[in-house]
């Protein structure tokens, strides 16, 4: 299966930790987002990705969040001091950059900081 | 401000027609897109619409009128494993806009 993929599933955390999640989209798409979803709504865009440039951050992204993409291809997103209100599904999509732009997503990886 | 507003629940029995509704409130618009998401899975593409008019995929349909500023998603002859949530979503621009705002979901019940 070459869909997208992200590491890892689940993440339990203490408040105040820092925490890592990977992302690595279908290998051929120069496209990469990050989003984020709660329970009962749906996903929130944080921030993209054309290649390694960073094109546009939410300002849902506070300061204690980082996302890098340094080659490319792979991605990851960094929660400094996690706080409970973190506590979500992160979502990564990828897409090709065409005009439709359509994006596909990986299975997400659910954070719950206690 | 942007808004995408669909029902929140809609039941339909086994080989049924069911219709979900998305009207939308966006600074821009390029093209509706259609989600479908089971209970703890990913969001997995349906349909989407950038010009007016119906688009086919199988079982779905999804209609577009930009006048309007709403859309639809159809799903004909229901079955048990179509039970998920579904997600309208605008794309509001080509290029470096291509981010997707999403509704908050109508969650679909196939009952027997």
């Amino acid at each position: 299966d070459t869909g997208v993929s992200q590491d890892p599933r689940h993440k339990i955390t203490k408040r105040g930790q820092n925490v890592t999640f990977r992302c690595d989209p279908i290998s051929e798409h120069n496209r990469l987002y990050w989003y984020r979803q709660t329970l009962g709504q749906g996903p929130e865009f944080l921030t993209y990705f054309q290649n390694e440039a960073q094109l546009e951050k939410s300002r849902l992204l506070s300061d204690r969040f980082s996302a890098e993409r340094p080659k490319g291809s792979f991605s990851t997103l960094e929660i400094q001091r996690t706080e409970q209100g973190d506590s979500a599904m992160y979502l990564c999509a990828s897409s090709l950059a065409l005009v439709a732009d359509t994006q596909y997503f990986g299975p997400g990886t659910r954070l719950t900081v206690l | 401000g942007q808004s995408l507003e669909q029902p929140s629940e809609v039941t339909a029995v086994e080989g049924a027609i069911v219709q979900i509704n998305c009207t939308y409130q966006t600074s821009g618009f390029y093209g509706l897109s259609w989600y479908q998401q089971h209970d703890g899975g990913a969001p997995t593409f349906l349909s989407y619409n950038a010009l007016d008019g119906l688009e086919e995929t199988g079982r779905f349909s999804s209609f577009l009128s930009r006048s309007d500023s709403y859309g639809y998603l159809l799903l004909q002859e229901l079955q048990m494993k179509d039970s998920a949530s579904y997600f309208c979503a605008v794309q509001k621009g080509a290029g470096t806009a291509s981010k997707l705002t999403f509704g908050t979901g109508t969650r679909l019940q196939v009952t027997l």
